[in-house]
């Protein structure tokens, strides 16, 4: 059964610092998906890593993957307030179709 | 454009009555998903239509549960006999392909008395 953990599940930082978040999948994977969720809203697709060593940037946030170490990572650069959400990884396997397997999600608040 | 959307967006309903959830996809998305997000359970997988066939339903929690999808568009989420458990936020996503990013829809939420 495919697992995917993040962490820290909970994330409380001041603006302007840095941070990561850490996602970790228990089984080899075809792709890795990061998503935000405001407070009572959808989700929202933020990034799609296809293959190992990928890695993608919008903004202050920069994600990549290492499909050997099972793991992705959402970096976080110079946060500001707006960037507080709910951050998700999830991932499909190709023995399970389609299906998006999520993370618990990172609960993230930028402080002023 | 117009992006995934869903209805009704909140529903209160009686335990042991019936309830329909609808998802309208993006137009040409082939791909469409029902997800369920309580606080108990995260975000989980319910059913993934591919056209208007089912490859994977294998999420559905119970007999309870059923959906289809008409016209490679619109997909309706049955839910009979409600119980208290059912209470969540179901979400709908498609894509232009089973290997797409998934756009998800704003969301029905679901209180079961």
């Amino acid at each position: 059964e495919l697992k995917v953990e993040q962490n820290p599940l909970f994330l409380s930082m001041q603006e302007g610092k840095n941070y990561t978040i850490y996602c970790n999948y228990s089984t080899t994977s075809d792709r890795l998906y990061w998503y935000r969720q405001d407070p009572g809203k959808s989700l929202e697709s933020l990034f799609v890593l296809l293959s190992n060593g990928a890695v993608k940037q919008e903004g202050r946030l920069m994600a990549s993957l290492d499909t050997k170490a099972r793991l992705s990572t959402l970096h976080i650069t110079a946060a500001v307030h707006d960037l507080s959400a709910t951050y998700f990884c999830a991932v499909t396997q190709e023995t399970s179709g389609s299906r998006l397997t999520f993370g618990e999600g990172t609960q993230l608040t930028v402080n002023p | 454009g117009a992006g995934v959307s869903q209805s009704p967006s909140n529903k209160v309903t009686e335990k042991g009555k019936d309830v329909e959830l609808r998802c309208d996809p993006i137009s040409g998305h082939t791909a469409l998903y029902w997800y369920r997000q309580s606080l108990g359970q995260g975000l989980e997988f319910l059913i993934y239509f591919q056209g208007n066939s089912a490859p994977d339903k294998s999420g559905l929690p119970s007999d309870r549960f059923s959906a289809e999808r008409t016209g490679g568009s619109v997909s309706t989420l049955t839910i009979q006999r409600t119980q208290q458990e059912d209470s969540a936020v179901y979400l709908c996503a498609s894509s232009p392909s089973n290997n797409g990013p998934r756009y998800f829809g704003p969301g029905t939420r679901l209180l079961v008395l």
